[in-house]
């Protein structure tokens, strides 16, 4: 079974640009979740999807990220303008179903330095 | 609301004594709980899960937890350590409501010959 992919696997980038970053999920994977780990902590929920609806993105700054998963699949995280603090490793996580007892698979993730 | 708490930022051992890592955790609905492993610049590991099944869930390369309710702790083990096991560690507590999945800061285990 493929993994979950997301590309690009490092970006740098200047403050004030913008930049966006890509999942593919597992096929038939349901839920999908987009963390952000800063170096040395543990990975912070952005957004968690269910299907292509949001369920939680409390922790998201809506007023520079923005994320949305097409047709329940596919989902892109942007991120316009961005900031030093947004210096961190991006990852994507899918999971079957809609309960807590299953495993979440996670990608390799992207690295985003911003200078 | 749910949370966990690693107890140990580091934790260091020999090759070939037990590894004890420790965990605690909060939920207002009878929880999953998971130990996920990360290597450096690898993708997040899954090492063994907890689903209200057994208590003592035994997982991949040696690892094993105990759930205690009691004591809202899934402290993780293994016999002897083996120095590919030096990685970081982390401790997710998932409810039954949403399915949000929360970690905690992680405890990075050195492993030294």
């Amino acid at each position: 079974e493929a993994g979950v992919a997301q590309s690009p696997r490092y970006k740098i980038i200047e403050k004030r640009q913008s930049v966006a970053f890509w999942c593919n999920p597992i096929s038939g994977h349901a839920t999908l979740y987009w963390y952000q780990q800063i170096l040395g902590q543990g990975p912070k929920l952005l957004i968690q999807f269910q299907n292509n609806g949001v369920v939680d993105d409390s922790q998201l700054p809506k007023d520079r990220f923005s994320a949305e998963r097409l047709k329940g699949v596919d989902s892109t995280l942007k991120i316009q303008p961005a900031k030093l603090e947004d210096s961190a490793v991006y990852l994507c996580a899918s999971r079957k179903g809609e309960g807590a007892n299953t495993e979440a698979f996670f990608g390799q993730g992207t690295r985003l330095t911003v200078v | 609301a749910q949370s966990v708490t690693q107890l140990d930022s580091h934790v260091s051992v020999s090759e070939g004594t037990p590894v004890l890592l420790r965990c605690n955790y909060s939920s207002s609905y009878s929880p999953s709980l998971f130990w996920y492993v990360q290597h450096p610049n690898k993708g997040l590991q899954l090492l063994l899960k907890y689903t209200s099944a057994a208590t003592l869930v035994k997982g991949i390369n040696g690892f094993e937890a105990e759930f205690k309710k009691s004591e809202t702790s899934f402290h993780l083990t293994k016999p002897s350590a083996h120095m590919s096991d030096a990685a970081e560690y982390f401790c997710v507590v998932s409810d039954r409501g949403y399915s949000t999945l929360t970690f905690g800061k992680g405890t990075m285990l050195l492993v030294s010959p």
